[in-house]
Order: C-alpha cells, then structure tokens, then sequence
C-alpha cells in the first residue's frame, strides 16, 4: 500500500543551524510533492512544491530536495530560528489522481 | 480575504447523533477537500471535489457524506456519529488540481469533533 513516512521523533536543534527533515515515500508515483508548516491548533500551511523533474527548490532560508530514485525529499532550514519551531508535513500527489496524501509530520524545535 | 472558513470551530455530539461541518472558500477554487488528524496519524483524506458537482472518495470516507452543489460550498455530514469519529477536522481548496501549478493548498482553521 501507498505510505509516507516522517521522523515521528521531534528534531531539537540550536538556533543558527540548519534543519534537515526527510520525508519517504513507498509504492507511489508522485506528480509533486509539498512541504507544509502547522503551529499547535492552526490549519497546515504551503510551504513549498517541487515537481517530480525537478531536484532542488529554494525560497529564502527553506530548500528542498527530490530524489525519485530514493523515493525520497529532504527540507532544510537554514540559520533556523526559534520562530521556525512547528510541524513539518510532507504531502504527495500521485500522477493521474487528484488525491493529496499527508505524512504525519515531524516537530521542530529550536533552542535560542 | 475570508480565504478557507470552517463553521463550527469545537462540537460536542453524542453517539448517534447526525451533524453537518460547514466550509466555505471565496476564492473561485475548483478543487476542495476533508481531512481529519489525529495524534501520531497525520492528516488523513476523507472526501474531495474537482467541481461542483463532482465528489470522490479519500482514504477514509466511511461514516461520512459530502455534496458540493456550488463552488463555494463543500459541507462534510457525518450521518450517525460514533467516537472514532472524534478528531480535528480540516477543510482545505486548491485553484487547480490538475498540473498547472496552483495546486497548493489552503486550510481552513479547523474543527475540533468530540463524540461521547
């Protein structure tokens, strides 16, 4: 069956530092794949999208990888901030659907 | 911008009982759809629409109905309410959902279901 998985165990790290986050998928044929923020009783918010020809987006300090190969997607948060501490969720669109199917998300916390 | 508004914001129901959760987009949005989340779970896909008039099923639908009669409108109903239903729901919409770029989503601020 079709399965997303993200590091259930939250991430701490020191401001200034870089967060990496890995989102992994199975048995899917994504389109794209999008990163997505939520803060503690607040809707996901879009972060990101990259297309399944693309390797590498950027938008300010947040990049993320795509490996079709791996069957994987890393984000980064670069310089990270406390203000960056929240929930990560990956979500994938297969091709030829139109379902978007979330993975459970990690939480980032990050230490002044 | 109202954006994605989700009526009510808490619900307390008692098993059994029947209750519609209300959403609504002002964006001219063809695609919209229900999640709920759960601890440790995620969110979860329920039911989504590519059109008025157009609804499908996600990875849970059992339990529950939708209709989308408008472009604005996707209520979801839950039809005899039990307590594995309890959870946060989440309405979300979309410009497009067919590969033109606006397939990024907007979430409303959540319901959040108790079933006793």
């Amino acid at each position: 069956s079709q399965k997303i998985e993200q590091n259930s165990e939250a991430l701490n790290i020191q401001e200034g530092k870089t967060a990496t986050l890995t989102c992994n998928y199975t048995n899917y044929s994504p389109a794209y794949l999008q990163w997505y923020r939520q803060d503690p009783g607040r809707g996901p918010v879009f972060l990101l999208l990259i297309r399944e020809n693309e390797k590498e987006k950027r938008k300010e300090r947040l990049k993320v990888t795509f490996d079709t190969t791996l069957k994987q997607s890393l984000f980064h948060i670069t310089a990270s901030q406390p203000a960056d501490s929240a929930t990560y969720l990956c979500a994938l669109r297969g091709t030829g659907g139109f379902k978007t199917i979330f993975g459970a998300g990690t939480r980032l916390f990050v230490k002044a | 911008n109202a954006g994605v508004t989700q009526t009510p914001k808490f619900q307390v129901l008692k098993t059994g009982q029947s209750m519609t959760l209300q959403c609504a987009q002002d964006m001219n949005h063809e695609y919209m759809s229900w999640y709920r989340q759960d601890p440790g779970m995620g969110l979860r896909l329920i039911h989504y629409s590519v059109g008025a008039g157009i609804t499908d099923q996600g990875e849970v639908p059992n339990g529950y109905n939708v209709s989308r009669s408008t472009t604005e409108d996707f209520p979801l109903r839950l039809l005899s309410a039990a307590p594995s239903q309890t959870s946060v729901y989440f309405c979300a919409s979309s410009y497009s959902s067919t590969g033109t770029g606006d397939e990024k989503l907007f979430f409303g601020s959540g319901t959040q279901l108790s079933v006793l």
